[in-house]
């Protein structure tokens, strides 16, 4: 079964900072790649998604993500953060089926 | 604007109680999803749906059973509620087959009491 590795639970960080979320996942085959997000009192979102093409995938208010096959990686970027991206932050994994995977989350806390 | 709509935000039940979680796509969507969403565990398949009558168990379907009647409409049902299912239950659908972004509806949190 497919699993998905998020590496920080809680990431606190300053108004224009920059941050970075890290994503592993164990599935060795075509996966496709997906970031949500979910805002305080919010639905879940998509941010950005990766199926093919241009490894660096560039999603909503600033957000980037690469995805490296070779380490079997999609890790999340946004070289400088606001208030409002104060959320918890899911990655995703779709290979084969209908299921999506998820990591365990990150909840991101940006202070003003 | 596409839409997923679930019945309840918050919902209180006592142990044993046969619980009813109901939501409703309107984008003609094939495909239909349970999860439950727990601090730490991120958010786990319970069930899903790729067309009417049709259910697949997800990864934690023990304790639930699901019922799609019809193509906008997925219900989860909890036969006997047990406090271990307190948790924040979530309704999401997708288009077609092959792969999709999934649409997700607001959650019901559910307590068991």
């Amino acid at each position: 079964a497919q699993s998905v590795s998020q590496h920080n639970h809680h990431v606190i960080l300053s108004e224009a900072a920059s941050l970075e979320l890290g994503c592993n996942y164990s599935y060795g085959g075509t996966v496709n790649l997906f970031w949500y997000v979910q805002y305080p009192g919010q639905h879940l979102q998509l941010l950005l998604k990766y199926f093919s093409g241009d490894p660096l995938v560039k999603g909503i208010k600033g957000f980037e993500a690469e995805f490296i096959k070779s380490k079997f990686s999609f890790n999340l970027r946004k070289p400088s953060v606001q208030w409002s991206d104060t959320a918890e932050y899911f990655c995703a994994v779709h290979n084969n089926d209908y299921k999506l995977s998820f990591g365990a989350g990150t909840t991101v806390t940006v202070r003003a | 604007d596409v839409k997923v709509t679930q019945s309840s935000r918050y919902l209180v039940k006592r142990t044993g109680e046969k619980v009813f979680l109901e939501c409703v796509q309107d984008m003609d969507h094939e495909n239909m999803f349970w999860y439950r969403q727990d601090p730490g565990l991120g958010l786990r398949l319970i069930y899903f749906s790729y067309d009417v009558k049709m259910k697949e168990k997800g990864d934690i379907p023990e304790g639930y059973s699901v019922s799609r009647e019809k193509k906008e409409r997925f219900s989860l049902i909890l036969e006997s509620a047990s406090t271990n299912q307190t948790s924040m239950y979530l309704c999401a659908s997708s288009a077609g087959t092959g792969i999709h972004e999934q649409y997700f509806g607001p959650g019901t949190r559910l307590t068991v009491t």
